[in-house]
C-alpha cells in the first residue's frame, strides 16, 4: 500500500512571497499523484495532477508541483502567494481505485 | 453537472445517539467512496462502493458504522451508537473512469460536519 508523507503540518508565509509545500510518497511502479486544496468548511478542491509525461504540472492559479521519481517527491510551489491561497492542501497518491492521503499542510498567507 | 451532493452540512448530537449522512454521487459516476476526516488530520476512506456493492471496508468500525448504496446511486452512512472520537468531516466522493486508463479523478462533495458532545 501507498504511504503519502507531508513533512510540514503549518507554513505561514507574507503575500506575494514564494512558498513550497513538501510531499513524498512511497515507492511504487506506477502511482498518480495528486494535491487538492480545501477551503474552510469547504469539500476538497483537486488542485492539480501527474498522471504521465511532462514530470511539471501546473494548475491554472499559479500553483505547479514536479513529479520527481528518484527522491519520491512531488512538492508544490508557487513563485507569489495570494491572501487567497490561505487553505489546508493535501497531497495523495492513487493505485487504481485506492486513494492515499497525507496529513495535509496548512498554508496561511500573511498581509 | 452538478457535483456531489451531501447533506445534512452539520450535525451536533450526544454521545450514544444515532446519526445519518446522505450522499448523492455525480450523475452515471459508479464508485463511491466515504471518508472521514478527523481535524489536523487527511481523510480517511471508511468505505468504497461499486455500483451497489462493497469493494473496501476494511477500516470501517463495523460495529458502530454502516453504509449502504441499494440501488447504486445515492448513499447513506450511518454511526450507531456515537462515541465522542467520531467527531470529524464526513466527505463523500465519487469517481468516473478515464477512457483506456486505469486513473479515475475523485470530485468530493463539501463534507458533514459532525460533533459528538
Amino acid at each position: 500500500a501507498q504511504s503519502v508523507t507531508q513533512l510540514d503540518s503549518q507554513v505561514p508565509v507574507f503575500e506575494e512571497a514564494p512558498v513550497e509545500l513538501r510531499c513524498n510518497y512511497s515507492s511504487s511502479v506506477s502511482v498518480y499523484l495528486f494535491w487538492y486544496v480545501q477551503y474552510p468548511n469547504q469539500g476538497l478542491q483537486l488542485l492539480l495532477k501527474y498522471l504521465s509525461g511532462s514530470t511539471l504540472v501546473e494548475s491554472i492559479n499559479g500553483f505547479e508541483a514536479e513529479f520527481n521519481k528518484s527522491q519520491t517527491s512531488f512538492h508544490l510551489r508557487k513563485p507569489s502567494v495570494h491572501i487567497s491561497d490561505t487553505a489546508e492542501y493535501f497531497c495523495a497518491a492513487s493505485e487504481g481505485n485506492q486513494f492515499y492521503f497525507g496529513t495535509g499542510t496548512s498554508l496561511t498567507v500573511i498581509p | 453537472e452538478a457535483g456531489v451532493a451531501q447533506s445534512p452540512r452539520y450535525k451536533i448530537i450526544e454521545k450514544r445517539q444515532s446519526v445519518a449522512f446522505w450522499c448523492n454521487p455525480i450523475s452515471g459516476h459508479a464508485t463511491l467512496y466515504w471518508y472521514q476526516q478527523i481535524l489536523g488530520q487527511g481523510p480517511k476512506l471508511l468505505i468504497q462502493f461499486q455500483n451497489n456493492g462493497v469493494v473496501d471496508d476494511s477500516q470501517l468500525p463495523k460495529d458502530r458504522f454502516s453504509a449502504e448504496r441499494l440501488k447504486g446511486v445515492d448513499s447513506t452512512l450511518k454511526i450507531q451508537p456515537a462515541k465522542l472520537e467520531d467527531s470529524a468531516v464526513y466527505l463523500c466522493a465519487s469517481t468516473h473512469p478515464l477512457a483506456g486508463s486505469s486513473y479515475n479523478e475523485q470530485f468530493f462533495g463539501p463534507g458533514t460536519r459532525l460533533t459528538v458532545l
